[in-house]
């Protein structure tokens, strides 16, 4: 079973800045791989998969990369309603896994 | 757009039956897998299995056997059941569309399993 690892668990950042999200598999996934955002009381929404793929409606200030077992999530300038939970899942192996998520809170 | 809705008891009592609907709109429920996500409150994500709309389901052993998933195509519907539930499976329960990654969701519903 693959333990998804993400980090860090809390991210403080001003908005405008960037952010910059790690995901860790304990082996490798390929580029089998999704990012969600959540926000308090919501479902989650996906963001990106494929590692890098952004899925339809997402703003392009969103980017993911990586392969293998090192994935990031990149957040070029942060706004507003950018402030919640990211999560990363693999969907290389069975059973599927989420990581546990890193917060991104206002500096 | 497609829109899911899960439907379903709030409340369990220990050692009972958790049951969910998940009811589809704004699409069809064909040549697509559907899949349940849930949430123990403050923590991740755990994925329960998925099913596709012929009926064939994947789930994740971590539940023990416990888990039986089914598909109503005529009612767009697709249903979760969870057998010998404890307090630990107190949690939003999600369904999504999807076999790996997962989009849409639906919004959620919260299961206390409590006597």
């Amino acid at each position: 079973e693959i333990v998804m690892t993400q980090s860090p668990g809390t991210l403080s950042v001003s908005p405008g800045e960037r952010a910059t999200l790690s995901c860790r598999a304990s082996q490798s996934v390929g580029g089998n791989l999704a990012w969600y955002q959540q926000k308090p009381g919501q479902a989650p929404r996906l963001l990106i998969y494929a590692a890098s793929t952004r899925a339809t409606g997402i703003p392009a200030r969103f980017s993911g990369s990586g392969s293998g077992t090192q994935f990031t999530l990149t957040i070029s300038s942060l706004q507003s309603e950018d402030f919640a939970v990211y999560y990363c899942q693999q969907y290389n192996n069975w059973p599927l896994a989420f990581g546990g998520g890193t917060k991104v809170e206002i500096k | 757009q497609m829109q899911l809705q899960e439907s379903g008891p709030g409340l369990v009592r220990p050692s009972e039956t958790l049951s969910l609907t998940c009811s589809v709109s704004g699409g069809s429920l064909l040549s697509y897998y559907w899949s349940w996500v849930r949430q123990p409150a403050g923590k991740g994500l755990e994925f329960i299995g998925r099913i596709h709309a012929s009926g064939s389901t994947n789930y994740n052993s971590s539940l023990n056997g416990r888990v039986t998933m089914s598909v109503d195509t005529s009612k767009k519907q697709f249903s979760l059941k969870l057998t010998s539930v404890t307090a630990a499976d107190t949690a939003v329960y999600y369904c999504a569309r999807g076999s790996d990654w997962f989009n849409p969701w639906g919004q959620g519903t919260l299961v206390t399993v409590s006597s």
